[in-house]
């Protein structure tokens, strides 16, 4: 059974551009949540989606967005990048919103912004 | 607002002996709380969970308990072992709502051979 998949791995962007991580769920999950990991903020959470509805959101401001299509596969939008968004971005997928089982997450993508 | 807190950055354990990582909430209405463990270059992995209907779960080594009075929630891994050094994080669920999960900042174990 495939994990969760992000793509791609590793970005390098410049301040003012604007980002778009995708973000593939485990075959059946259709809930696909969103963290931000930078050192000594831990995972701060961005959105949860399920089932193409945004159910949580956390304390990121506007220029992060995110979506989520008909098969669960998700994606996460950045605009006007700043330094400070460079972090490692995680997707987690479950089978229902609450992770009753827990979260299984991706290996992230480590965005990196110059 | 952090409620989630994770106050010790860091600890290191000998090999074999117990490592004991905490975590403390403020939400009495959260329902269920999760540890994860995260390598580097890796994404977390889950590792036990406790609703709060319980006081103690128990995994193998792994070990959770719950003290809902003080809000606080602890991991125990006995015999710690090398292969453990490791960040780890404890998350909490909302009960309300569309059950948000919320993790803590983590704590950086190192367990020397």
């Amino acid at each position: 059974k495939a994990g969760v998949t992000q793509t791609p791995r590793y970005l390098i962007k410049t301040r003012g551009q604007q980002v778009t991580l995708s973000c593939s769920p485990i075959s059946g999950h259709r809930s696909v949540s969103w963290y931000q990991q930078t050192p000594g903020q831990g995972l701060q959470f961005l959105f949860e989606y399920f089932s193409e509805t945004q159910r949580n959101k956390g304390n990121f401001p506007g220029r992060f967005s995110g979506r989520q299509f008909s098969n669960s596969r998700s994606e996460m939008n950045v605009s006007t990048l700043e330094l400070g968004d460079s972090a490692l971005y995680l997707c987690a997928s479950s089978s229902s919103f609450g992770a009753t089982y827990g979260y299984t997450f991706g290996s992230g993508t480590r965005l990196t912004v110059v | 607002d952090q409620q989630v807190k994770q106050n010790s950055p860091s600890l290191s354990v000998q090999e074999g002996r117990i490592s004991i990582l905490n975590c403390d909430y403020t939400n009495s209405m959260f329902d269920y709380f999760l540890w994860y463990k995260k390598y580097p270059a890796e994404g977390p992995t889950f590792l036990i969970s406790i609703s709060s209907i319980k006081d103690k779960n128990e995994d193998g080594r792994f070990t959770v308990f719950l003290n809902k009075s003080a809000k606080h929630l602890s991991l125990h891994i006995v015999p710690s072992q090398p292969g453990d050094s490791a960040v780890y994080f404890c998350a909490v669920r909302d009960s309300g709502g569309y059950q948000k999960v919320t993790f803590g900042i983590g704590t950086k174990l190192q367990v020397i051979p």
